[in-house]
């Protein structure tokens, strides 16, 4: 089954420390996503990759960063510069941004700050 | 101003019902739309794509005004498992941007 998977579920975090959170995809998507999502509001941009080895700020970086040395994985780390990382974080990928709009997304990683 | 400001609702409709509601967007540069779900707790999923001249989808059909900026999402006799939260989501350049959803429940 071709999709998106994300690791852990759930994340539990003590302060000052960095985590990293997976993104998997077998799509042969170009293009993928970090969005964190916080109750009340939309989605909000991370990270974005459109092609490997290259990565660009969205609208809230600061306190994370990513790396895309395959097409398939695009891991995020949430640092401890990150003063309120509690979230649901969001991958997504989509074939190619300048064709497709469409993004789909995995099932997400609950991070909980301790 | 926010990009996409969507009602959060909730909205509390009877089986069989019909349910509308809007959204907002502020780029009239935009040229993409769509709508999303997103069950509790779970990732949303593409609902369907809105095009200019509105389209339609089993029980929903969704409608764009590009002159006032706004879509619209109808759901058409309403089922239990329609229960969930539709983002609005707009394209306005690179990137999309998301509205906070809007609740919908659906009650037997």
């Amino acid at each position: 089954d071709g999709g998106i998977t994300q690791s852990p579920k759930y994340l539990f975090r003590k302060e000052g420390q960095n985590v990293t959170l997976s993104c998997e995809q077998n799509l042969n998507h170009d293009a993928m996503y970090w969005y964190r999502q916080d109750p009340g509001q939309g989605l909000r941009l991370i990270y974005y990759s459109q092609i490997v080895n290259d990565f660009q700020k969205g609208d809230i970086a600061e306190g994370y960063s990513v790396s895309r040395e395959k097409k398939e994985s695009f891991p995020l780390t949430v640092t401890s510069a990150q003063k309120n990382p509690t979230a649901f974080y969001l991958c997504a990928s989509s074939i190619d941004p300048g064709t497709s709009d469409t993004q789909y997304f995995g099932p997400g990683t609950r991070l909980t700050v301790l | 101003r926010k990009e996409v400001e969507q009602d959060p609702g909730p909205f509390n409709v009877p089986e069989g019902a019909t349910v509308a509601f809007n959204c907002t967007y502020s780029n009239s540069a935009s040229q993409s739309f769509f709508w999303y779900r997103q069950d509790c707790r779970k990732e949303p999923k593409l609902l369907m794509s809105v095009y200019s001249s509105g389209n339609e989808d089993g029980r929903f059909t969704a409608q764009l005004n590009r002159a006032s900026q706004y879509i619209s999402l109808l759901i058409r006799d309403s089922k239990l498992s329609d229960s969930a939260t539709y983002l609005c989501v707009v394209k306005p350049d690179y990137k999309l941007s998301f509205g906070a959803g809007t609740t919908v429940t659906v009650r037997a």
